[in-house]
């Protein structure tokens, strides 16, 4: 059973760069079939996609964070990052890493990580 | 890019069935989505797949009690015997052109 967690600080300053990684265990991110993702949701909100990477480093990203966000993997690693730059306070949310399929027009969400809360304030 | 609405909030009674929907936007409306729950202060948590046609395949250990159906732009995740438990958000989730997007969360209260 494939199984995700995010690590990272907690706490970012404004203007600064939020980063966190996704290590996946229990499975290969390099597998076929498979994108990776980061999902985001403010404290009593909804969620909201952020972006994805498929395991050949092909990346897809949410049009309304694009200028700020970078995903990258590390197949050696297994593991997936997110940086999120010029952070203000309206950043601050639960970021959570998960995995979609990727099979014949299918690309729903299937594994989710527990999620990391990071904070923006000085 | 597709649009998903959600009821805000339901509430049913212990024991009882509740009928979720989440309707895609009409230009979308064949579309395949996702459920996913979220009980207070955990992840979400991958229910089932759910087609235009109806069909749907459940994420493992998804209990009996869940299900899905469709009906044009509508897609439905029942929830049968209604268990304490079940008090969650329920989000609908669907994808174009490698995009994804949520529905806004439907709260579901077991009274």
């Amino acid at each position: 059973q494939v199984q995700l967690q995010e690590s990272g600080p907690g706490l970012v300053k404004p203007s600064e760069t939020l980063s966190l990684t996704c290590t996946v265990s229990g499975g290969s991110i390099s597998t076929s079939g498979y994108y990776w993702g980061w999902i985001r949701q403010p404290p009593g909100k909804g969620l909201e996609w952020i972006g994805s990477i498929y395991y050949s480093g092909n990346t897809y990203y949410n049009p309304s964070l694009k200028s700020r966000v970078t995903i990258s993997v590390d197949t050696s690693k297994n593991q997936f990052s997110l940086k999120l730059s010029s952070v203000t306070a309206a950043d601050t949310a639960v970021f959570y890493c998960a995995r979609h399929v990727s099979y014949s027009g299918d690309r729903h969400l299937d594994h989710w990580g527990q999620g990391t809360l990071v904070t923006v304030s000085s | 890019q597709p649009v998903l609405t959600q009821s805000s909030s339901a509430s049913a009674s212990l024991g009882s069935s509740v009928k979720l929907t989440c309707t895609l936007s009409s230009w979308h409306s064949s579309y395949i989505i996702a459920w996913h729950q979220q009980q207070p202060g955990k992840a979400p948590r991958y229910l089932m797949k759910l087609e235009s046609s109806g069909s749907y395949n459940k994420g493992s250990g998804v209990p009996d009690r869940f299900s899905g159906s469709s009906s044009g732009a509508d897609r439905y995740l029942t929830i049968s015997n209604l268990q304490s438990e079940d008090e969650a958000d329920y989000y609908c989730e669907t994808w174009d052109s490698n995009t994804w997007v949520f529905g806004g969360g439907t709260k579901l209260t077991v009274l």
